[in-house]
């Protein structure tokens, strides 16, 4: 099974850095997905790390450390738009499509 | 836009009610879904389809019976829910391999009286 570990909120000023931090303890790994969820809304996919290291894309950036059962996501340059729920999902190595989902990462960005 | 599309968006029924959720993708994936998502829990996988095959059921009580009749379609038939069940419903789609993510319909809001 998977365990999944998120901060349950966050607050942030417009137009810092945000890191929100995902550990998780698993039987098996086969890769860590990022989604955004705004209020209301479907969750929407924004990173997928399988290997160590860092994934840019934009002004999100993703970190995975297998070893360490880590990962982050790290969001420059904070808009408004980004207040919104960050899902941590880590796939299962027995059955590919099996994702779990932690609790998610409420932020809100103030002015 | 996402491609996924879920009817209806909100329901509302009572417990001795029979009622189906209708999920359909436009995408051409092979594998969908079915999660569950209550306030303040995570996203609960319930049922994983691959090209028409149940691949996983995850302890999920025989009052939500899934049935994927191709690719595009998944349904999730309910009868007799109790008030817990009351959550938002999410279908997902995705093509089968291990990088490929999700993506996710609107969700069906769905309310047990």
């Amino acid at each position: 099974g998977q365990n999944i570990d998120q901060p349950t909120e966050m607050t942030a000023t417009e137009g810092a850095i945000v890191q929100i931090n995902c550990t998780y303890q698993t039987s098996g790994f086969n890769g860590l997905f990022w989604y955004q969820q705004h209020a209301g809304e479907a969750p929407t996919f924004l990173s997928y790390n399988v290997l160590d290291g860092l994934e840019e894309k934009g002004r999100f950036s993703s970190f995975l450390s297998r070893s360490k059962g880590y990962s982050y996501l790290l969001l420059k340059e904070l808009q408004m738009k980004d207040s919104a729920s960050y899902l941590c999902a880590v796939r299962d190595s027995g059955g590919y499509q099996k994702v779990t989902f932690g609790t998610g990462t409420k932020l809100q960005v103030i002015p | 836009e996402t491609g996924v599309t879920q009817t209806p968006r909100h329901l509302v029924m009572g417990m001795t009610n029979k009622k189906s959720l209708k999920c359909e993708q436009h995408l051409g994936h092979n594998a969908m879904y079915w999660y569950k998502q209550s306030a303040k829990k995570p996203l609960e996988l319930m049922f994983v389809y691959n090209f028409k095959e149940q691949t996983e059921n995850n302890s999920v009580p025989s009052r939500f019976s899934p049935e994927c009749p191709n690719s595009s379609h998944l349904f999730l038939h309910l009868h007799t829910l109790q008030p817990e069940d009351s959550a938002l419903y999410l279908c997902a789609s995705s093509l089968d391999r291990p990088s490929y993510e999700q993506y996710f319909g609107p969700g069906t809001r769905l309310t047990v009286t």
